[in-house]
């Protein structure tokens, strides 16, 4: 059973980086059938995707974060993580990790979705 | 960017009833959306990919429906647990994936 588990600060100074990491149990970040991804949802809000990483050398982001977003895997512990730059009090939200699964069927149908999720951890960016 | 609308924000429904929850897109996205259940405290869960095909483990009142631009969720029959909130997803135009504002579950 895999699991996924968010760490890092939770409190954030605005301009300075948030930084946040995902462990993942269970299962080996290395496999190429999934993806992961980090997503965050502010207080009553639906969730926003952050971005996507796959085997470290195919990353997608959110155009709406303008290149803050940076997002790297470390194979030897298992894990991924996420860096935010510039950060202000528009980041501050619950952050989730999450694992992906994008593949295309024998029908040519694909398939594109979250199926595990981390705990997540709330972030606040305030001086 | 795509967004999605989904409707009511609120629905109230009693244990044991059906409830139908909706979902539009901005332009059509195919069948590439899913649904997520999000219990209070807790990450989302999915439920629903490719529009109605259920994910692991999901008990068979859950189904979906639609294809291009309006999609449904259905419960048949309101269990305790199935009281939250719910969000579609689209995955057809990325980056980047978007959700919708969610629907809340409450008991009627």
């Amino acid at each position: 059973q895999v699991q996924l588990q968010e760490s890092g600060p939770g409190l954030v100074k605005p301009s300075q980086t948030l930084s946040l990491t995902c462990t993942v149990s269970g299962g080996s970040i290395s496999s190429s059938t999934y993806y992961w991804s980090w997503i965050r949802q502010p207080v009553g809000t639906g969730p926003e995707w952050i971005g996507r990483v796959f085997l470290s050398v195919n990353s997608h982001y959110n155009p709406s974060l303008k290149s803050r977003a940076t997002m790297s895997v470390d194979r030897s512990k298992n894990q991924f993580s996420l860096r935010l730059s510039s950060v202000t009090a528009e980041d501050t939200a619950v952050y989730y990790c999450a694992r992906g699964v994008d593949y295309i069927d024998q029908t040519g149908t694909r398939y594109d979705y979250l199926d595990v999720w981390g705990k997540g951890t709330t972030v606040t960016v305030s001086s | 960017e795509i967004v999605m609308t989904q409707s009511p924000a609120t629905l109230p429904v009693s244990p044991g009833e059906r409830a139908t929850l909706s979902c539009r897109a901005s332009q059509s996205v195919g069948s590439d959306l899913a649904w997520y259940q999000q219990r209070p405290g807790q990450a989302p869960r999915l439920l629903i990919y490719g529009a109605s095909t259920r994910a692991t483990g999901i008990p068979a009142r859950f189904s979906g429906s639609g294809s291009g631009t309006d999609f449904t969720l259905t419960i048949s029959s309101l269990q305790s647990e199935d009281f939250a909130v719910y969000y579609c997803q689209q995955y057809n135009n990325w980056p980047p994936y978007t959700f919708g504002q969610g629907t809340k579950l409450e008991i009627k």
